[in-house]
């Protein structure tokens, strides 16, 4: 199996664009969930779902982001309008059976707003 | 609420030293505990795992057990390479919430 795969690894843009971030979970697995990194705060889980339906977006940071799952094979995460505050390293993970099974975790798109 | 603490990083040794990262938690009940691995550039790895109480995870030569009376599940390696060097992350997850918390990592960097 190819692993998570998260488009793009880099993205630059500038404050107030729309930024959409994209994930492909292993086959099979029926949860996903979206993390971001930052030094300050380390790793935040900002949403996650099960068999495509959100459960739980308490740590969406605010209504500028949004989450979907279309699919049990796509995912996206849009920020609009993006702020520089956002930049971060956004991670995909997947999982079969949910978080007391093993997570795995995509390479990460690394984000930069100017 | 739910809570994990690490030891501040980095921390540094030479190789084929003993190696011991500190980690306590705070939750209800009995959760599940993690240690993540992150190498440069990419996403988080499962290292061990332990889902109850005196359970011992292993794996490529770490090891960490469950104490539930000191909340901890210190990680420890008894002879570490410079492909060690890496971050690492404690986690642990409530039991009935389908969510990990994080330690905020240790860097963990390894000179020949």
């Amino acid at each position: 199996d190819a692993g998570v795969i998260q488009s793009p690894r880099h993205e630059v843009t500038e404050m107030g664009q729309e930024v959409t971030l994209r994930c492909k979970p292993i086959s099979g697995h029926d949860y996903l969930f979206w993390y971001r990194q930052t030094m300050m705060r380390g790793l935040e889980l900002l949403i996650y779902f099960n068999n495509n339906v959100p459960i739980d977006d308490s740590g969406m940071p605010e209504d500028r982001f949004s989450a979907k799952m279309p699919n049990a094979s796509f995912s996206t995460l849009k920020i609009q309008p993006s702020e520089p505050r956002d930049s971060a390293v956004y991670f995909c993970a997947s999982t079969l059976a949910g978080v007391s099974d093993t997570q795995y975790f995509g390479p990460g798109t690394r984000l930069t707003v100017l | 609420g739910d809570s994990v603490t690490q030891m501040e990083g980095p921390v540094t040794l030479s190789e084929e030293a003993f190696l011991t990262i500190n980690c306590t938690y705070t939750a209800t009940g009995y959760p599940s505990l993690f240690w993540y691995v992150q190498y440069p550039g990419e996403g988080l790895q499962l290292l061990l795992k332990a889902t109850k109480a005196d359970d011992k995870g292993s794996n490529k030569g770490f090891e960490a057990t469950y104490r539930k009376e000191t909340t901890s599940f210190h990680l420890e390696k008894g002879s570490v390479q410079v492909s060690d060097s890496a971050v690492y992350f404690c986690a642990l997850s409530p039991p009935g919430f389908q969510k990990l918390v994080f330690g905020t990592g240790t860097r963990l960097l390894v000179s020949p």
